[in-house]
């Protein structure tokens, strides 16, 4: 079964407003990870969070991981038009090293 | 230098063909890796290879294989492509050590009619 769903499915807002991606899953995790792919293009690594970290910042992305809930969010500030993109999340389960991804965000930054 | 680098790009092709896709990666990684993208853009993993351990999602089927001729390529075979193959196929890799940080290419869009 897919580990990760990111919530909502797309996102449109203006440059310079903060946008706000999450990420729910269902078993425990090793770490969780965010993705970016622009479209035609392959992911690229953002941002890595351990089980055991509850936030952690990175430029203008700030990511926090919730485990009780099995939740975790991408916030980026002051969003730019380069940030158009889909944004996924990722999760390593416990028991093994495989990375599963969710279906991502499409975020729209209009300049 | 494109780092993961898959070829082609687009493949179009008709159902019943035998394709494969290559894929070749100049970061010195050991550890590559085959995803497919449905076209609900879920990514589910296919495959990963080291040069000693090859695991294989259950789900996929054995038309699928991958062949890895070297350690900075993987390429994946598909035989008798069925109308369900059609989707975005990337690649990826990492150090055995740091498998969480993969590195993709810029994904194959296959097409099957």
């Amino acid at each position: 079964s897919q580990q990760g769903e990111e919530d909502p499915q797309a996102l449109s807002i203006q440059e310079g407003e903060n946008a706000t991606m999450n990420c729910s899953y269902k078993t425990s995790i090793n770490n969780l990870q965010w993705y970016r792919q622009n479209s035609g293009r392959g992911l690229v690594h953002l941002i890595l969070i351990r089980s055991n970290e509850r936030e952690k910042h990175s430029g203008r992305l700030r990511v926090t991981l919730d485990t009780s809930k099995k939740s975790s969010s991408l916030l980026i500030t002051a969003s730019r038009a380069a940030d158009t993109a889909s944004y996924f999340c990722a999760t390593v389960p416990y028991n093994n090293n495989d990375m599963r991804f969710g279906a991502g965000t499409r975020l729209t930054v209009k300049p | 230098d494109t780092a993961v680098s898959q070829t082609p790009k687009y493949l179009v092709t008709q159902m019943g063909n035998d394709k494969s896709i290559k894929c070749e990666q100049n970061l010195g990684h050991d550890t590559m890796y085959w995803y497919k993208q449905d076209s609900k853009k879920f990514l589910k993993i296919m495959f990963s290879y080291n040069n000693k351990e090859l695991i294989i999602n259950e789900t996929v089927p054995n038309r699928f294989s991958p062949k890895s001729p070297d350690k900075a390529h993987l390429n994946l075979h598909i035989n008798s492509l069925e109308l369900g193959d059609s989707a975005v196929y990337f690649c990826a890799s990492s150090t055995r050590d740091n498998k969480n940080i993969q590195y993709f290419g810029a994904g194959t869009r296959l097409s099957v009619l």
